[in-house]
């Protein structure tokens, strides 16, 4: 079954103790991304990832980071989470296309509390 | 820079009811449209989508027709059921060629009552 794995599914944490949470596609897409959904807001790209070892910024990475060591994972860490960064994360990959469309593959959400 | 502008919600409405959910759009270029949908406590899952002007997109009983001229890519469906509560998102991708890829409407929460 194509998927899109997300752990830990729901996470409370106090500010500063650095966490990563663990993102895993089985369907060899070269994209991934993380996103952040508040009220009110949608979701917003945090870091997206085109292949291996290839990552940049999206519109909010600030006291994110990303690794992109294999095709298939896509962690993202924070180093000292603050109560600010208290939101529902969402992980997607998808093939990568200069045209044209296609779908993008959502995880499930963790959900992160830092208190 | 892209942008997608959703009507506000909650959008609470009575089975059978007749389903509008507006979605206009500010982008470069040509962009493909997206509807994505997010039942509680799962991710987002595609609805539908259009890749070009007058295209229509479909599925499970919604449409949204892309509107050029109005940049616009309303939701609707003609009778709603209460497995349709949900929340949804209206999307872009431009043509660009930009990997930043999809940029989100801010969501509308819809609640069927039986």
């Amino acid at each position: 079954e194509a998927q899109v794995t997300q752990n830990p599914r729901y996470l409370i944490t106090v500010t500063g103790k650095k966490l990563t949470v663990t993102c895993s596609q089985n369907m060899n897409h070269e994209y991934m991304s993380w996103y952040r959904q508040d009220p009110g807001l949608g979701l917003r790209q945090i870091y997206y990832s085109m292949n291996v070892e290839v990552t940049d910024k999206g519109d909010v990475p600030e006291g994110y980071k990303v690794s992109r060591k294999e095709k298939r994972n896509f962690p993202l860490i924070l180093e000292s989470p603050s109560p600010n960064q208290t939101s529902l994360y969402f992980c997607a990959s998808s093939r990568l296309a200069v045209v044209g469309s296609y779908e993008q593959y959502f995880g499930p959400g963790t959900r992160l509390t830092v208190t | 820079g892209d942008s997608v502008t959703q009507m506000e919600g909650p959008v609470t409405l009575s089975e059978e009811a007749f389903l509008t959910i507006n979605c206009t759009y500010t982008a470069t270029g040509y962009p493909s449209l997206f509807w994505y949908v997010q039942y509680p406590g799962e991710g987002l899952q595609l609805l539908l989508k259009a890749t070009k002007a007058d295209d229509k997109g479909s599925n499970k009983g919604f449409e949204a027709t892309y509107r050029k001229e109005t940049t616009s890519f309303h939701l609707e469906k003609g009778s709603v059921q209460v497995s349709d509560s949900a929340v949804y998102f209206c999307a872009l991708r431009t043509s660009s060629g930009s990997a930043r890829q999809l940029t989100f409407g801010s969501g509308t929460q819809l609640t069927v009552l039986p």
